[in-house]
């Protein structure tokens, strides 16, 4: 089955760590993003690919970064510079070349202690 | 800028009690709306875009409608498994860096739909 997977589903990282999510598509999608959500507001945009090796800044990137070595593949690194990390993070991607909907992945959350 | 606004925050109905909920949104230049469903702890569920004004589609109990400034998803006698918060997002034809469009969302708050049997 095609889908979006994302790893760990739980994660728990002490303060002044790195953490890295994994994200994992097998749809031949071209794009990926990531989103971060808390309660009560909207999805907000980290970071985003439209190819191999070309990434750009989404709305909140400070604090993260990603790569993007394979298509099928998104990850993304939540810094120590990261100053609330604390929520869920979600992976989508979507065609270029179908409709502009974009496919949601399980999510991750991270706790900081 | 592009905004998203959902109303209301929370809306709790009797099992087979119909109504709807609300996005209202301003964006320059509509390329899409998007209705997802949320269940805790997973991720959004797509399930319906709209293009124009005048627009209606429907998914089994769930039909969403689109006007110049907001949309509605309407709800026809709900069940318990409808439960779930309901996420709107809009994508702008502006949305593009280096003069590409790289598909930007941007989303309301949510719904939190609860059903009672």
């Amino acid at each position: 089955d095609g889908g979006i997977t994302q790893s760990p589903k739980y994660l728990f990282r002490k303060e002044g760590q790195n953490v890295t999510l994994s994200c994992e598509q097998n749809l031949n999608h071209d794009a990926m993003y990531w989103y971060r959500q808390d309660p009560g507001q909207g999805l907000r945009l980290i970071y985003y690919s439209q190819i191999v090796n070309d990434f750009q800044k989404g709305d909140i990137a400070e604090g993260y970064s990603v790569s993007r070595e394979k298509k099928e593949s998104f990850p993304l690194t939540v810094t120590s510079a990261q100053k609330n990390p604390t929520a869920f993070y979600l992976c989508a991607s979507r065609r270029l070349a179908g409709g502009p909907e974009q496919f949601f992945g399980p999510g991750t959350r991270l706790t900081v202690l | 800028e592009d905004q998203v606004t959902q109303s209301p925050e929370a809306l709790r109905l009797q099992e087979g009690e119909s109504s709807s909920l609300n996005c209202s949104y301003t964006v320059s230049g509509l390329r899409g709306l998007f209705w997802y469903r949320q269940d805790p702890g997973k991720g959004p569920e797509f399930l319906f875009t709209l293009y124009s004004a005048g627009e209606e589609k429907e998914k089994e109990r769930l039909k969403a409608t689109l006007t110049k400034k907001e949309s509605f998803l309407h709800i026809t006698a709900p069940k318990p498994e409808d439960s779930a918060t309901y996420l709107c997002a809009v994508q702008a034809w502006g949305a593009s860096a280096g003069g590409t469009s790289y598909g930007k969302l941007t989303f309301g708050q949510g719904t939190i739909l609860t059903v009672h049997p």
